[in-house]
């Protein structure tokens, strides 16, 4: 089975600070997702990769950075957290173009 | 860009109804996959479904390409089957996914 990781299922922060999300998948899928959920909203997609140090802009990208330093990690970078970025983030990876998503980590900036 | 319908938005069944799901997609689509978000909030994966039609227990899926609509199909439905169904289309810009607005289901014992 294909298994999505993500490093915590719930997350407070403080306005202003630097916030890491990780994700880890563990079937040597080449691409990989972020995505938030907001009522009303839906699911919108943050940013995606499809290689290793390789890094693409998705839908709402600004106020986030990412990371891809090994294949199996995709890091999601708040730089300076704000009280709009409290959300459900979800990732995901992929082969060819079914996507298997992580339990998601629910974030408070408060 | 491509847009996904999804109908009914909201669904109230009594444990042991059966129940269908319609999503409707604008344009054509690379594949497509339905997805049951529990009440924890992870997003598990029913089918990826391009075309046709699977099975796997009590529910099932169509996919009718050329017409532009998926149809997910629940028998026997359970408390457990509760929460938010939701589909996605993967466009032609690589693996992204569309996703529907979803349809809540509130399986009552």
């Amino acid at each position: 089975d294909v298994k999505v990781t993500q490093s915590s299922r719930y997350l407070v922060k403080r306005t202003g600070e630097k916030v890491f999300l990780e994700c880890v998948q563990d079937m040597d899928h080449e691409n990989m997702f972020w995505y938030r959920q907001d009522p009303g909203l839906g699911l919108r997609l943050i940013y995606f990769s499809y290689d290793v140090k390789m890094k693409e802009k998705g839908d709402i990208p600004e106020g986030y950075s990412v990371s891809r330093e090994k294949k199996e990690r995709f890091s999601l970078i708040l730089e300076s957290a704000s009280t709009n970025q409290t959300s459900m983030y979800l990732c995901a990876s992929s082969f060819n173009y079914e996507q298997y998503f992580g339990p998601g980590t629910r974030l408070t900036v408060t | 860009g491509i847009q996904v319908e999804q109908s009914p938005p909201d669904l109230i069944l009594q444990e042991g109804a059966n129940s269908t799901l319609r999503c409707n997609f604008s344009d054509s689509v690379n594949n497509l996959q339905w997805f049951h978000q529990n009440p924890w909030g992870q997003l598990i994966n029913l089918f990826y479904i391009p075309s046709g039609t699977k099975q796997n227990g009590r529910l099932s899926a169509t996919t009718v390409a050329t017409e532009r609509y998926s149809l997910l199909y629940i028998s026997s439905s359970q408390t457990t089957d509760s929460g938010v169904y939701f589909c996605a289309v993967h466009y032609n810009q690589g693996g992204k996914l569309i996703f529907g607005q979803g349809t809540e289901l509130s399986v009552k014992p």
